[in-house]
């Protein structure tokens, strides 16, 4: 069985600084390991995505996210936060099994807000 | 590429009454497809999977005889919620995984379709 913390259900940042939401996973085997943003009353976009390759992802629009096994995190981050980031963020586990059911379970999520 | 659309984007029906969502992906074929389920300011609960040309897999909790879940071809699912009532209320996702994705497992999801129960 495979699960997903995310610690900090609402982080608030001023445009230009460092954005950091943290996430936690537990699998029992190794994890593919996903970021997704929602904007309001739309579906999930992916930002990036660790398949077992190099630990340091780099997704879309600027963010980042290191996956660290000793830690069981994969904590997403953005140098430079934009008023556009401002949207829910989901972090998302899957086995990394091969003919497996390839279900995604989904963090509880952290609404960014972005403060000029 | 990689595009799924849900229609409709929104619907409001009365109570008792069955609702019909559908899940394309536009430019792939969709060996598997699954459905969410995402009450305001929460996560998404994964309702079912399905894959194309057999019974769709519930997830505890889920019932299936009012879930009704048709995946006919390989760009086409549907979700039936029969009989709603008010506590139907949700924003209904859907995701698509492409034969292409590999073992990478990654859902190319659609836009959502907010059912209101009235």
């Amino acid at each position: 069985a495979q699960s997903v913390t995310q610690l900090g259900s609402h982080v608030s940042v001023s445009e230009g600084a460092l954005v950091l939401l943290r996430c936690n996973y537990s699998s029992s085997v190794p994890p593919y390991l996903f970021w997704y943003v929602q904007y309001p009353n739309q579906g999930l976009q992916l930002l990036l995505k660790y398949t077992s390759a190099a630990t340091l992802v780099k997704g879309i629009n600027g963010f980042e996210a290191e996956f660290k096994k000793s830690e069981t995190s994969f904590h997403l981050t953005k140098p430079s936060a934009h008023m556009s980031d401002a949207a829910e963020y989901f972090c998302a586990v899957s086995l990394a099994l091969p003919g497996s059911a390839r279900q995604l379970t989904f963090g509880s999520g952290t609404q960014l807000t972005v403060l000029p | 590429g990689a595009v799924v659309s849900q229609h409709p984007s929104w619907v409001i029906c009365k109570s008792g009454t069955s609702v019909k969502i559908e899940c394309r992906s536009l430019d792939f074929q969709a060996t598997t497809m699954f459905w969410y389920r995402q009450f305001p300011k929460q996560s998404l609960m994964l309702m079912a999977t399905s894959n194309e040309g057999s019974k769709a897999t519930y997830e505890q909790g889920v019932e299936k005889d009012k879930f009704l879940i048709n995946h006919a071809s390989l760009t086409l699912s549907t979700l039936t919620v029969t009989s709603a009532h008010p506590e139907d209320s949700s924003f209904y996702i859907c995701s698509a995984m492409s034969r292409r994705s590999g073992t990478y497992n990654e859902q190319f999801f659609g836009p959502g379709t907010r059912l209101t129960v009235l």
